[in-house]
Parts: structure tokens; C-alpha cells; sequence
């Protein structure tokens, strides 16, 4: 399993980033997928999940009307649009996965090595 | 909203046996999964479903999970072991998933 994130960058309060994860090495549009974010020198926060069919979205409320997730199960791609954004969502952004297939059970047994997101004028 | 209680840091001499608490309200009724962080690395999976070890995960790393605890458990300490740990429930009823705050253990 190999999942590896890109799209990090600097960008200004108020504006718009996405962020993209490529996905390999397992049946993607098998997974429930999440973004997961950390912040320089804190905690862990979930963002986002995704089940396996696109059908069901779920987002923490800090994110929830500014942030939406989406896959492109034939490109074996994970998305994170970001807009609004603010400087406490500076950190980094990685792409996880769930473990079992064609359902969701809320746990990550794969994680990628992160995309930073820098939120600063 | 869900909230789950770790300590900052718990400490333990190398050969002894570290237990990180996770507290949350009926945390008995949820499944508790546990990712172990070292510096500059993604998280990893230690423990799943409470007390289930992933592959490659050695048996000296255990959990538990009872009323408003579920504890993580790792006996016969080993340096290799300093790292954050995190505990991580899905909240059934707001479809949101909750993380401790994480607890660094330091190996003395």
C-alpha cells in the first residue's frame, strides 16, 4: 500500500487549496478513505472521510462548509478541497486508510507522509 | 460533543511496564483503536477493536477497555518504544471520529 499526498502550499487567509493523494498497491475503490491533519507539534485531528463508493461524506465540524472530499475511484485518487481557509488549519494533511473492504470501520491502517498546509499573509 | 482524555506523558524505566490511560464517557460501548507516532514519521496502528494486534505488532503491546477506560498496555519497555500515542473512537452518534490528545512516553 502506498499513498502519497501533494497539493501542500502556502496560501493566504481566505483562500483556496486542493489537495490530491495517490493512491496504489490495493483495490482503491474498495476503501473508505479520511483525511487526518496535525498540526506543527500537536495532536491528531480527523478532517474528513469518504466511503468506498463516494455515496457518504462526514467532516469535523471545524471543516465542515469550507472543506469537501472526493475520490476518482479510476485514478485512484483521493481528494481535499480547502477553501475559506484560516491559519489554525495550518498543518499537515494525510491521506489514510480504512482497513476493510466495502464498508467503513473507522480506523486507519495505512497513513501517507503528509502534504504541509501553511495558512499565513 | 465526544471528548477522549489521555495524559500529556507518562514515563518508565526500560524492562518495566507502561500503561497510557484514555478516558471517555461509556467508552466501554465504543471500539478503541491506539496509533503509536514517532518524531517526523505518520502515525501507525498498535492496536485495533480494543485489544486486536496488527501484523508485526509484538504481543508486549495490549489494551483494554471497560466502562469510561481503555487503557494501553506495553510491558517490558524497550527505548524503542518512546513515542506519542494516541487513542481513536468513532463517535456513532455525530459521525465524527475523536482522538485523545496523545500521551508521550518517555523510556527513562
Amino acid at each position: 500500500v502506498q499513498l502519497v499526498e501533494s497539493g501542500g502550499a502556502v496560501v493566504q487567509p481566505g483562500g483556496s487549496l486542493r489537495l490530491s493523494c495517490a493512491a496504489s498497491g490495493f483495490t482503491f475503490d474498495d476503501y473508505t478513505m479520511h483525511w487526518v491533519r496535525q498540526a506543527p507539534g500537536q495532536g491528531l485531528q480527523w478532517v474528513s472521510l469518504i466511503t468506498w463508493d463516494g455515496r457518504l461524506k462526514y467532516y469535523a465540524d471545524s471543516v465542515k462548509g469550507r472543506f469537501t472530499i472526493s475520490r476518482d475511484n479510476n485514478k485512484n485518487s483521493l481528494f481535499l478541497q480547502m477553501n475559506s481557509l484560516r491559519p489554525e488549519d495550518t498543518a499537515f494533511y494525510f491521506c489514510t486508510k480504512d482497513p476493510s473492504s466495502n464498508t467503513a470501520t473507522y480506523l486507519f491502517d495505512s497513513w501517507g507522509q503528509g502534504a504541509l498546509v501553511t495558512v499565513s499573509s | 460533543s465526544y471528548v477522549l482524555t489521555q495524559p500529556p506523558s507518562v514515563s518508565v524505566a526500560p524492562g518495566e511496564t507502561a500503561r497510557i490511560p484514555c478516558g471517555g464517557y461509556k467508552i466501554g460501548s465504543k471500539s478503541v483503536h491506539w496509533y503509536r507516532q514517532k518524531p517526523g514519521q505518520a502515525p501507525v496502528l498498535v492496536i485495533h477493536n480494543d485489544n486486536d494486534r496488527p501484523s508485526g505488532i509484538p504481543e508486549r503491546f495490549s489494551g483494554a477497555n471497560s466502562g469510561n477506560s481503555a487503557p494501553l498496555t506495553i510491558t517490558r519497555v524497550e527505548v524503542g518504544d518512546e513515542a506519542d500515542y494516541y487513542c481513536q473512537v468513532w463517535d456513532t452518534d455525530e459521525h465524527r471520529l475523536i482522538f485523545g490528545g496523545g500521551t508521550s512516553l518517555t523510556v527513562l
